[in-house]
């Protein structure tokens, strides 16, 4: 198993560009995640899916928008790339995100982008 | 406003030595997870506590929820230089269902 995969690793843009960041799973997981970390503020979380064909907003979502058409993908993406969203970009899924009961989530690798 | 506060922020210390990290809130939680992240890399779990006072030991880790459920610790014993990494803690409040991160410990052993 490969668990969860993101593509691509590394990415620059420029001001206004847009582009799609891709997340793959193969645990059969139904919920997944997008989340940004910037030095000092932890994980936040963008937007997130409780299962195919659904989507949500999470703390941060402008500037973003998701699909999940697949129970495996999560696609993420910026329509007008700004230099506020230079972050490093986390894929998560869980077997479940239920409140009131712990859901592990799983970790993609990450993807670094950087708007100029 | 951080809804989860870890600290301290940055721990640098001799190989050997003992630390604890904290995470405090003014929030209920229903369950509280602490992840390890290494440069480069996605978090990983390393526990997740769910009673009010529980204890859990990982080998050298020990991690400790509070009565009322609003913070943390955890307890490294003998630090190695393995146990270099950011630490997160993270916790699920009843009313929003999704983890809240804290913004992470970033923690440097030195042999």
């Amino acid at each position: 198993n490969a668990g969860v995969t993101q593509t691509p690793k590394f990415r620059v843009l420029k001001t206004g560009q847009s582009m799609t960041l891709l997340c793959a799973q193969d645990m059969n997981h139904e919920y997944m995640y997008w989340y940004r970390q910037d030095p000092g503020m932890g994980l936040r979380l963008i937007h997130y899916s409780v299962g195919e064909g659904t989507t949500a907003k999470g703390e941060v979502p402008d500037g973003y928008n998701v699909s999940r058409l697949k129970k495996q993908n999560f696609l993420l993406g910026l329509e007008s790339a700004a230099p506020s969203q230079t972050s490093v970009y986390f894929c998560a899924s869980s077997p479940h995100g239920r409140g009131g009961s712990y859901n592990e989530q799983f970790f993609g690798p990450g993807t670094r982008l950087t708007v100029l | 406003t951080q809804l989860l506060e870890q600290s301290p922020q940055f721990l640098s210390i001799q190989e050997g030595e003992n630390l604890t990290v904290y995470c405090n809130s003014s929030s209920v939680f229903s369950s509280l997870q602490w992840y390890r992240q290494e440069p480069g890399e996605g978090p990983v779990l390393l526990v997740t506590v769910v009673t009010g006072g529980e204890v859990k030991k990982l080998k050298r880790l020990t991690f400790q929820f509070g009565d009322a459920r609003k913070d943390s610790s955890l307890h490294i014993t003998a630090a190695q230089p393995g146990d270099t990494g950011l630490y997160l803690c993270a916790g699920v409040l009843r009313s929003y269902g999704k983890l809240t991160f804290g913004q992470g410990t970033i923690l440097t052993v030195h042999p």
